[in-house]
């Protein structure tokens, strides 16, 4: 079946350490977002890529960084500049006009 | 700047009793409003996607309406498995496969 693997599902993060963040899909998608998911917060933009090789800065970019050598796959790396990463990380993709499907997330805690 | 509202923040009903939710949006043009299902600890699933001003889509118990300023998720005889979270997500004309921007969801829970 297709779809959009996250992983891992639960990751731990120590101060001053960068932690990478997988996302997978096979759906053939040239789209691919990452969003982060905070309690009461609606879902809020880190990076988008609309092409290999290429993506874009969303509304809170500051901390993160993004790869896009694959067309299936987008890693999120969230840095140690990030001063409040616990959150819910979700990756979505999407084909042309086609809505956004999502994966199953990945919860980031701060030991 | 592009917004969502949606109210109310949580909803109880009982098994059985209809309801409405509400998503207010401010966009310079509307390319499209989303509705997604999401579940704890899972990643929003797809529910239907409105472009114009007078659409309505139905799958199951659900049916949503636009307006101008406006979408309605209508919810009908509902069971308990239709507890979830409904997120609504609007996406700006001309805006390209830049993103969605999000409201804050609608936490519903149905008591059998």
């Amino acid at each position: 079946d297709g779809g959009i693997t996250q992983s891992p599902k639960y990751l731990f993060r120590k101060e001053g350490q960068n932690v990478t963040l997988s996302c997978e899909q096979n759906l053939n998608h040239d789209a691919m977002y990452w969003y982060r998911q905070d309690p009461g917060q609606g879902l809020r933009l880190i990076y988008y890529s609309q092409i290999v090789n290429d993506f874009q800065k969303g509304d809170i970019a500051e901390g993160y960084s993004v790869s896009r050598e694959k067309k299936e796959s987008f890693p999120l790396t969230v840095t140690s500049a990030q001063k409040n990463p616990t959150a819910f990380y979700l990756c979505a993709s999407s084909k042309g006009a086609q809505p956004q499907h999502f994966g199953d997330g990945t919860r980031l805690s701060i030991l | 700047e592009d917004q969502v509202t949606q109210s109310p923040e949580a909803l109880r009903l009982q098994e059985g009793e209809s309801s409405s939710l509400n998503c207010s949006y401010t966009v310079s043009g509307l390319r499209g409003l989303f509705w997604y299902r999401q579940d704890p600890g899972k990643g929003p699933e797809f529910l239907f996607t409105l472009y114009s001003a007078g659409e309505e889509k139905e799958k199951e118990r659900l049916k949503a309406t636009l307006t101008k300023k406006e979408s309605f998720l209508h919810i009908t005889a509902p069971k308990p498995e239709d507890s979830a979270t409904y997120l609504c997500a609007v996406e700006r004309e001309g805006g390209g496969a830049d993103g969605l921007t999000f409201g804050k969801g609608t936490h519903l829970i149905i008591q059998p």
